[in-house]
């Protein structure tokens, strides 16, 4: 089944614009959500976890546990921006991850 | 900074090969994960390894596939017999901590990619 979606494969916006890039999961359990973000050439790195609650350049993500779901937000993207981001899924043993999006950011 | 290295950066291999991908993880931890990404698909979980023993696999980590760390660095993902379709990235990780503890985190190589001719 699959745990984790990103429906987006791509998705681009101008600079300064607002950028969510969507994440559902599929879990019975007590989710632990994460965002990883790989840059051109480089390796997939964690950009923030729900469970800290913190904003990483300027990213945010609230777990709406209603709608299953792990958005990520960011209210002015910027060109530095332009990466795959991935949503992850922790079930205690195991991590799913989505198929990602790839972002790019127009200046 | 420490990181996570993977070697080669990029294999090439014939169909019936042997492989062995290599990682050498963070130096203090304990945990270690191999994932794949085949071109254009989710990065998929492959193995997780703790103690000296596989403690988790999925479906896709079948008899042709083995984990090793033969000398307290490295940790290699060995692929005895490979077909077409184990083209891919692969990843590996490693973590303090079970991933998904609070305040852990896991850290990636940059990873392998197998081309299967």
């Amino acid at each position: 089944a699959q745990r984790v979606t990103q429906p987006e494969k791509l998705l681009s916006v101008f600079k300064g614009a607002p950028v969510e890039l969507k994440c559902n999961y599929s879990y019975s359990g007590s989710p632990e959500l994460f965002w990883y973000v790989q840059y051109s050439r480089q390796r997939l790195q964690l950009l923030l976890r729900h469970i800290s609650r913190e904003s990483i350049k300027g990213f945010t993500a609230d777990l709406n546990k209603g709608e299953t779901s792990f958005h990520l937000k960011k209210p002015f993207a910027q060109e530095e921006d332009s990466a795959m981001y991935y949503c992850a899924l922790n079930t205690g043993n195991q991590f799913y991850f989505g198929t990602g999006t790839s972002l790019t950011v127009i200046p | 900074e420490p990181e996570v290295t993977q070697t080669p950066s990029h294999q090439v291999t014939q169909m019936g090969q042997e492989v062995i991908l290599r990682c050498v993880p963070i130096s203090n931890h304990l945990y270690f994960y191999w994932y794949r990404q085949i071109l254009g698909q989710k990065v998929e979980f492959l193995v997780s390894f703790y103690n000296n023993e596989i403690s988790e696999k999925s479906e896709i980590f079948d008899d042709q596939f083995s984990v090793e760390r033969p000398d307290g660095s490295n940790f290699t993902l060995k692929i005895r017999s490979t077909k077409l379709e184990d083209s891919a990235m692969y990843f590996c990780a490693s973590s303090d901590l079970i991933w998904g503890q609070q305040n852990t985190e896991a850290f990636f190589g940059q990873g392998t990619r197998l081309t299967v001719v």
